[in-house]
């Protein structure tokens, strides 16, 4: 059964804050997915990384960033989160580099910048 | 750019009566179209999906059509049971790496009994 975990549930930052959302895989998929949940707005892709190391910027990256040192964790980082970034952040994995890939969610991070 | 459009953004129908969700896509390259449901305060799951060389595939209650001439699929639910309440989200691949998504803004089926 793949699990995808996050970090947090819950959390709450100031205006100008570096804040680090962490996301774990443990069934050694190749890809990963950062999604921002917004009411009305939908699933909208953040950044999503196919490798080690390797990274694409998706439909809204300004203001964030990623990494992904090791194959089972990417992270999404907020250089200096501001309010618009109060958000849900899901992160998602894939076996492989295919689209036709299922996506398996972790549970989610609901953040809120103050 | 792309862009999934999904209608409509709420759906309220009684129990044992069908419900349809329409998504249109704008990449005519686009050959992979999901459906992901997202239960209230849980994750996004994989209900059912198709590939561009298939008209409709069913899976018990659940079916969907997909017309590759008018770029548009459909997600259709019969016999719907206050369990379906859920928002639903269509998808379909990106002509970009060949490994992502870009999702619909989601409907919210309500069921009432």
């Amino acid at each position: 059964d793949v699990k995808v975990t996050q970090s947090s549930r819950y959390l709450v930052k100031r205006t100008g804050e570096k804040v680090f959302l962490e996301c774990v895989q443990d069934m050694d998929h190749e890809n990963m997915f950062w999604y921002r949940q917004d009411p009305g707005l939908g699933l909208r892709l953040i950044y999503f990384s196919y490798d080690v190391k390797m990274k694409e910027k998706g439909d809204i990256p300004e203001g964030y960033s990623v990494s992904r040192e090791k194959k089972e964790r990417f992270s999404l980082i907020l250089e200096s989160a501001s309010t618009n970034q109060t958000s849900m952040y899901l992160c998602a994995s894939s076996p492989s580099g295919r689209a036709s890939d299922t996506q398996y969610f972790g549970p989610g991070t609901r953040l809120t910048v103050l | 750019g792309e862009n999934v459009e999904q209608h409509p953004s709420t759906l309220s129908v009684q129990e044992g009566d069908s419900a349809v969700i329409k998504c249109t896509y704008s990449d005519s390259a686009s050959n992979y179209f999901p459906w992901y449901k997202q239960e209230l305060g849980k994750r996004p799951q994989l209900i059912i999906d198709i590939r561009s060389n298939v008209g409709e595939k069913k899976d018990q209650r659940i079916a969907v059509t997909l017309n590759k001439t008018a770029k548009h699929f459909s997600l259709h639910i019969t016999e719907t049971q206050p369990e379906d309440s859920a928002v639903y989200f269509c998808a379909a691949s990106r002509n970009q790496a060949g490994t992502a998504l870009i999702f619909g803004k989601g409907t919210t089926l309500s069921v009432s009994s």
